[in-house]
């Protein structure tokens, strides 16, 4: 089945820098790839998410770039403000369970002023 | 926010005891999943369902169970509570279409086994 790996696990940056989080993927097929939000103690937010027919999106402060014949994808947020601060998941489709996401361990990124 | 509720908020239970938990699916949804978070973990995936039928299930043992109803609300049900079974259990409500589906979270619940 589908492997996600996450890197850094933490990340630290000053405010006004970039962050940058990457995930590599085992599984050929997968096509779908949504990065999300986690706050202490709140729901996962969905933040951005990239298809495999386009190799980067971007909204705002947050950009998601995506190469498929390596299998890895990455966030990254410019400008960093303070309540960027939150634990970043990244997720694959696995194509053997629906759509069941596949997630990461998590980035913990913290954003200091 | 998203419309995906969830309920309770917070359970505490013993060892070998079953438990129910619930999830409203966003309008407009057809699709729910549900995941298993434990602490300082990504979300585990446990099943999805789809129309009222399980749609595919990740490496979780039977007592973990689900049903979804035909307004597209869904139950987990866990039985034998283990130790290990403690967690944050999320929903996630999305619109089939295509190939993959946007996913939208709940809350969750935090469930204590003790």
């Amino acid at each position: 089945g589908e492997n996600v790996e996450q890197h850094p696990s933490t990340l630290s940056v000053q405010e006004g820098d970039s962050a940058v989080i990457k995930c590599t993927y085992s599984d050929s097929a997968s096509n779908y790839f949504p990065w999300y939000k986690q706050e202490l103690g709140k729901r996962p937010q969905l933040i951005i998410d990239i298809r495999s027919n386009v190799g980067e999106k971007k909204d705002q402060r947050i950009a998601v770039t995506l190469n498929k014949t390596a299998k890895h994808f990455s966030l990254h947020i410019t400008e960093t403000q303070p309540e960027d601060s939150a634990v970043y998941f990244c997720a694959a489709t696995s194509n053997q369970a629906g759509t069941a996401l596949i997630f990461g361990k998590g980035t913990t990124l913290s954003v200091s002023s | 926010e998203t419309g995906v509720t969830q309920s309770p908020t917070h359970l505490i239970k013993t060892r070998g005891q079953q438990v129910t938990l619930r999830c409203s699916s966003q309008s407009g949804h057809n699709t729910v999943s549900w995941y298993q978070q434990a602490l300082g973990q990504g979300p585990q995936f446990i099943f999805q369902y789809y129309r009222e039928e399980e749609n595919g299930r990740g490496n979780f043992p039977p007592r973990f169970s689900g049903l979804q109803f035909p307004n597209y609300s869904s139950e987990l049900n866990v039985n034998a509570l283990e130790l290990d079974d403690s967690a944050l259990y999320l929903c996630a409500s999305s619109l089939k279409s295509g190939d993959t589906d946007t996913q939208y979270f709940g809350p969750g619940t935090r469930l204590t086994v003790l």
